[in-house]
């Protein structure tokens, strides 16, 4: 594996389910970040990680909870979501926290129904 | 306030036309970078270029070429002979020193959807 990945690709989930996103980066970077991006707004920037700690959060809800085990592996944990939260959520990883450039995984597109 | 405009909603062109996407960016920071990434249909974003605000020199990878323009805050793209494959969306991104105001975050513009038809 290569770049940034992320499992699963699509997701369903009742509102009531919990289940979690993974996202895995292969190029030693140091930081990584969670987004989500919807038709309504665009890429919004949730969670950032840098050297295992998490040094944002952008007002998220608290239905969802990341974990950063280690620098190559960031996870979002979701549980009770709203249909609004149904969106294309993207990892990216960076070598370092400012000004360097972000590489994204593929996303997870999530549907709650 | 929007920092990042990228006034073009959508643009259709036919294949092998020429097109420029805008990028307009806002910044006090006099140390800044910009970067262009793709986001095709299947989601991922793909890094496509970084500019630091001190290099204003116009750059050119194959069909793809950069204007930037310290003067009218400017960063545009233009690609040579489109083809179906660049049909995406195109994003437009700042990155400020950590201190300008957006902790050194990345603040995309909303985005240039690009249809190339055959």
């Amino acid at each position: 594996e290569t770049g940034v990945t992320q499992t699963p690709r699509h997701l369903v989930m009742g509102m009531t389910n919990k289940k979690s996103l993974k996202c895995e980066q292969h190029l030693g970077h140091n930081a990584m970040y969670w987004y989500k991006q919807s038709a309504k707004k665009p890429l919004e920037l949730m969670f950032v990680y840098s050297l295992e700690e998490r040094v944002e959060n952008n007002s998220v809800p608290s239905r969802f909870s990341p974990e950063c085990p280690n620098s190559s592996h960031l996870f979002l944990h979701l549980h009770t979501l709203q249909p609004e939260d149904s969106a294309l959520y993207l990892c990216a990883s960076s070598q370092r926290r400012y000004q360097e450039t972000q590489y994204f995984g593929p996303g997870t597109r999530l549907l709650v129904l | 306030a929007q920092k990042v405009t990228q006034a073009q909603t959508e643009i259709s062109v036919v294949e092998k036309e020429d097109v420029t996407l805008d990028c307009v960016y806002e910044t006090r920071d006099t140390t800044y970078y910009l970067f262009w990434y793709k986001q095709p249909p299947s989601g991922e974003l793909v890094f496509l270029i970084r500019r630091n605000s001190f290099d204003e020199q116009n750059e050119i990878s194959g069909r793809y070429s950069w204007n930037f323009q310290k003067s009218t805050s400017s960063f545009n793209f233009t690609i040579t002979a489109s083809q179906v494959v660049d049909s995406a969306v195109y994003f437009c991104a700042l990155s400020e020193f950590m201190y300008g105001g957006s902790q050194g975050n990345l603040i995309f513009g909303k985005g240039t959807k690009l249809s190339v038809k055959p």
